[in-house]
């Protein structure tokens, strides 16, 4: 899981802007993927991305948008259409197919001021 | 959707004892079942996973259980120790999404 990086570590987001998490792996994985996780609560799935140019809305995809346009990069763009986006965020990924390990990357505590 | 569900929410246990938390899913369909161990403030960590064609795998003090026929599987831990305190999540992949359960404080105590 070393080979996934997320950045910032922290974010500050004032109302009404958008802010864009970064994602990247160098473990030549096909599928990429973006968690949600609240305190005492588990992970849920936003968006991902089984290949390049194509993802797929997961869960809780309201105000979110993501783009795939280079297989080691999935950013997400926290919208001011999501409501509540103070959270803690996950990006994972998974070699091509089903029943594959997925590996997180280090999370992005984002913080609606 | 796959829908998963783990019990307890948290868990307590003297050093040394077992710990054993349990998770149901909905869908028959679902054929992999990782679970991930969370330390505060830090990434979820793959800690064993089962797949549906097999019924029991252990990796020294870990191990998990699958029962397919009622839909559940579990985590034991044997001879907790010290650093096993930390958030314990079960899930379940279907259709090559992860659904996972809300997760187990587990607390070992010296």
């Amino acid at each position: 899981d070393g080979g996934i990086t997320q950045s910032p570590k922290y974010l500050f987001r004032k109302e009404g802007q958008n802010v864009t998490l970064s994602c990247e792996q160098n473990l030549n994985h096909d599928a990429m993927y973006w968690y949600r996780q609240d305190p005492g609560q588990g992970l849920r799935l936003i968006y991902y991305s089984q290949i390049v140019n194509d993802f797929q809305k997961g869960d809780i995809a309201e105000g979110y948008s993501v783009s795939r346009e280079k297989k080691e990069s999935f950013p997400l763009t926290v919208t001011s259409a999501q409501k509540n986006p103070t959270a803690f965020y996950l990006c994972a990924s998974t070699r091509g197919g089903s029943a594959n390990t997925q590996y997180f990357g280090p999370g992005t505590r984002l913080t609606v001021l | 959707g796959e829908n998963v569900e783990q019990h307890p929410s948290t868990l307590s246990v003297q050093e040394g004892d077992s710990a054993v938390i349990k998770c149901t899913y909905s869908d028959s369909a679902s054929n992999y079942f990782p679970w991930y161990k969370q330390e505060l403030g830090k990434r979820p960590q793959l800690i064993i996973d089962i797949r549906s064609n097999v019924g029991e795998k252990k990796d020294q003090r870990i191990a998990v259980t699958l029962n397919k026929t009622a839909k559940h599987f579990s985590l034991h831990i044997t001879e907790t120790q010290p650093e096993d305190s930390a958030v314990y999540f079960c899930a379940g992949l279907n259709d090559y999404k992860l659904s996972f359960g809300a997760g187990t404080t587990v607390t070992v105590r010296a």
